[in-house]
């Protein structure tokens, strides 16, 4: 079974403080995403990779920064927290290469910045 | 701009009915349509998938209806168990890679 852990699981912060949100996938994937998830917006993608080094904006990226140092990491960076950046924060990882794309998701990360 | 809508919000089914969940899109270059199941506190998971070449897909007691024309589908959960009480996302996606997710719908399913 495709494996995503997040870290932390959850997190709080202060407006103002920079916010790390690490993401390690061990499938193999070419493809990774960052999603936040609120309630009545459902998933919302902020950033996406295509491999290591690259990184492309998703719909909301305003006020995130992202990182893809290696095939197996992938880290969401906040770097002025502000409140309205509190949500439950998705990882997801998809292979490329194969038709209709599936995307294995990690646990989230639940982060409040007060 | 919600490129993916779904309704209800949420809904409420006895065991053993058939709960049936909307979803709508607006992009006519949309051409799959996964749906991705969620239980509290873990991360959605694909459930059942289909493309824009077909009308049905069906797998076990779940089965996606889409139109084309009216850009709609749904997804059918038969003889509904407490178990599928979850909350369901319908997502849609131009390239197979980058998926647009609905508000999702959570479905009770009541002994």
């Amino acid at each position: 079974e495709a494996a995503v852990t997040q870290s932390p699981r959850n997190k709080v912060a202060v407006t103002g403080g920079k916010v790390t949100l690490s993401c390690n996938q061990t499938n193999n994937h070419n493809n990774m995403y960052w999603y936040r998830q609120d309630t009545g917006h459902g998933l919302r993608l902020i950033h996406y990779s295509y491999g290591a080094g690259s990184t492309e904006k998703g719909d909301i990226p305003d006020g995130y920064k992202a990182s893809r140092p290696s095939q197996e990491n992938f880290s969401l960076i906040l770097e002025l927290a502000t409140p309205s950046q509190t949500s439950v924060y998705f990882c997801a990882s998809g292979d490329s290469r194969v038709a209709n794309e599936r995307l294995f998701f990690g646990h989230g990360t639940k982060l409040s910045v007060l | 701009q919600q490129q993916v809508r779904q309704s209800p919000q949420s809904l409420t089914v006895w065991e053993g009915e058939t709960a049936i969940l909307n979803c709508s899109y607006e992009d006519s270059t949309f051409n799959y349509f996964p749906w991705y199941q969620q239980f509290p506190g873990e991360g959605p998971a694909l459930l059942i998938s289909i493309s824009s070449v077909s009308d049905k897909k069906e797998d076990g007691r779940f089965t996606i209806f889409f139109n084309k024309r009216e850009k709609k589908l749904s997804l059918h959960i038969t003889d509904s168990q407490p178990g599928d009480s979850a909350t369901y996302f319908c997502a849609a996606s131009p390239n197979y890679n980058v998926l647009y997710f609905g508000s999702g719908t959570k479905l009770t399913v009541e002994p």
